[in-house]
Order: C-alpha cells, then structure tokens, then sequence
C-alpha cells in the first residue's frame, strides 16, 4: 500500500527536551511538508523540502529543525526552543513542489509537553 | 500576503438541508483545494479546483471556483449526518509551487 506514515501516534515530552517526529512516505514524491495545527484551527507550515538535501522555512519554523537525507524520509525535530509545542502535527507529500499538486496527509503525530 | 476565510467557521444543520460554505482568498490563484478532516484525525482530500469556473461534484457535496471573485463554494445538499466534519479550503499561488495556505476550517454538524 502506497501511502505516508508518522510515528508515534502520540508523544509526550518534558520541559528542556528535544523529540524527532518521524514522517516517512512510499509514493515516490518529490516534495514534502510540516504542519502545525492547534485545537479549533488550521494549519500552519512549518518546513518544507522540494528536493532530497534541500528544505525551506515555512511561517513558523522557529524552534523547529528538520532534515532531508533520503527521498522516503522527513523528520521533524521539536526543539526546546519552541516554546509551546504542544499541537497536533502533520505530514504531507505531494509529487513536486513546482507544479500544481494536491498533498496527501499523514495519520498525525500529537505531541504533549508535561 | 495570502490570506485565506472561510464562513462560517461553525455550522449546524439538520438532515435534509442544504447550505454552502464559503472561501475567500486575497491574492490571484487559480489553483484550490478543498479537504475534510475528522475529530482527532488527519486531512482527506475532497476536490481539486484548478482553473475558473471548475466545478466538481462527488455525492452530497458540489465544489466550484470563480477566480475572478477569489471565492470557492462548497455546496452541501440534503445533509446527512456523516458529512459532519471539519471542512477546509487551501489555496496555493503558481509562484509558490505547492505550498498552500489553509484557512480556518469550517465546522459542520448535522443533526438528526
């Protein structure tokens, strides 16, 4: 099955630490992005990466950090610079960046700060 | 800036009415999307609208873009509880690839 997977489904982080959220997709997509979504809104974007080894700031990356090293592969880290982590993140992929393309969405990762 | 709205952010209705939700946009784009999200769960994709004038029906619900009056509608006939949903519009510009901007979403509940 051709499709986005992120893990974990939920995450639960202390004050002061780092997480990495995985994103990872099989449909051979060229581009690929992170959201934020808080309770009752929409989303917001926080990196993107049109190409393997490339990747853009979105309008809230601060405190974010990511990684583009394998086509398949996105990683999201959570940096103890954000300073209110606590939302509902999704990953999509979309053919390329440099057309139209709808995206397709992961499952979503929650993540939690104690 | 891009700035996407849509109205109403809630919405109630009972099975078997009609309504439309609506989306603006504030910048030249001829590229829209619109997807369905469920409580707690991810974003499914519903209609791709890519030129003025598109319309796209799948069921209960009937989508359309008039790139002129940088409006998409989205139609809803003869509710039934199952579209009870989160329903957002996205829109991208060609200068920014596919990068969207999402409005706030719609909140859609259809009682019995």
């Amino acid at each position: 099955d051709g499709g986005i997977t992120q893990s974990p489904k939920y995450l639960f982080r202390k004050e002061g630490q780092n997480v990495t959220l995985s994103c990872e997709q099989n449909l051979n997509h060229d581009a690929m992005y992170w959201y934020r979504q808080d309770p009752g809104q929409g989303l917001r974007l926080i990196y993107y990466s049109q190409i393997v080894n490339d990747f853009q700031k979105g309008d809230i990356a601060e405190g974010y950090s990511v990684s583009r090293e394998k086509k398949e592969s996105f990683p999201l880290t959570v940096t103890s610079a954000q300073k209110n982590p606590t939302a509902f993140y999704l990953c999509a992929s979309s053919i390329s960046h440099y057309s139209y393309n709808e995206q397709f969405f992961g499952p979503g990762t929650r993540l939690t700060v104690l | 800036e891009l700035k996407v709205e849509q109205n109403p952010l809630f919405l109630s209705m009972q099975e078997g009415k009609n309504y439309t939700i609506y989306c603006n946009y504030s910048t030249t784009s001829d590229r829209l999307y619109w997807y369905r999200q469920d409580p707690g769960k991810s974003l499914e994709s519903l209609f791709v609208l890519l030129s003025n004038g598109a319309v796209k029906q799948e069921g209960r619900l009937m989508a359309s873009l008039d790139t002129k009056a940088r409006l998409s509608t989205l139609h809803i006939t003869a509710a039934v509880h199952d579209l009870s949903a989160t329903y957002f519009c996205a829109v991208d510009m060609k200068t920014s690839g596919s990068r969207l901007t999402f409005g706030e979403g719609t909140q859609l509940t259809v009682n019995p």
